[in-house]
């Protein structure tokens, strides 16, 4: 069966550099979220998109930015990196009411 | 504030004996999700529970949704090493609103 793909993997970038992360969401699947999960920490929830528009919107800092596609892929860019920017970044996708499902997550080094 | 309390948050116990993890709220949810997630991985979902007092069986993992649908408990019988791994409970009200999380437990099981 189909999950959720994030890329890359891994990333590493300097300080006050800008990464992108993508998300693929599982086919047909309205929603997608975005968390952040530090080091020994639970994901926090940084924002969420339902068919294409922005649902909800957490803890994400300014320097943060999202958006979800036509195709429901959905980028999360990220400028003038900080090393606390250092954390795995999940993508999850669930269909209305439905559980949610995450992908392997991306990895960010901030250095 | 947390919006999901789990307990205990840290865990270490030997092979073949049992343990309850819990994960409780002031708020009534529509659905309730337990994850398991490795290190550097996602999380990977276990069970959903949607009916108060509902309760679902996977191999020697027992779930259970309070009547009220504010809490939930996970109980593992003959714990096993790879059953090691965090633990997360994740509920959201309905709709297209974020799906949060309690703080994990980072359940150990020595051989």
């Amino acid at each position: 069966a189909a999950g959720v793909i994030q890329s890359p993997r891994h990333l590493i970038k300097e300080k006050r550099e800008t990464a992108t992360l993508k998300c693929y969401p599982i086919p047909r699947h309205d929603t997608v979220y975005w968390y952040q999960q530090g080091p020994g920490q639970d994901p926090q929830f940084l924002i969420s998109f339902y068919e294409k528009m922005q649902s909800d919107k957490g803890s994400i800092p300014d320097r943060f930015s999202a958006q979800q596609f036509s195709d429901y892929h959905s980028e999360l860019n990220m400028s003038s990196l900080e090393l606390g920017d250092s954390a795995l970044y999940f993508c999850a996708s669930r269909q209305k009411n439905t559980e949610a499902f995450f992908g392997q997550g991306t990895r960010l080094t901030v250095v | 504030t947390q919006l999901l309390e789990q307990s205990p948050q840290f865990l270490s116990i030997q092979e073949g004996e049992n343990l309850t993890v819990y994960c409780n709220s002031s708020s009534v949810f529509s659905s309730l999700q337990w994850y398991r997630q490795e290190p550097g991985e996602g999380p990977v979902l276990l069970v959903t529970v949607v009916t108060g007092g509902e309760v679902k069986k996977l191999k020697r993992l027992t779930f259970q949704f309070g009547d009220a649908r504010k809490d939930s408990s996970l109980h593992i019988t003959a714990a096993q090493p790879g059953d090691t791994g965090l633990y997360l409970c994740a509920a959201s009200s309905g709709g297209a609103q974020k799906l949060v999380f309690g703080q994990g437990t980072r359940l150990t099981i020595n051989p």
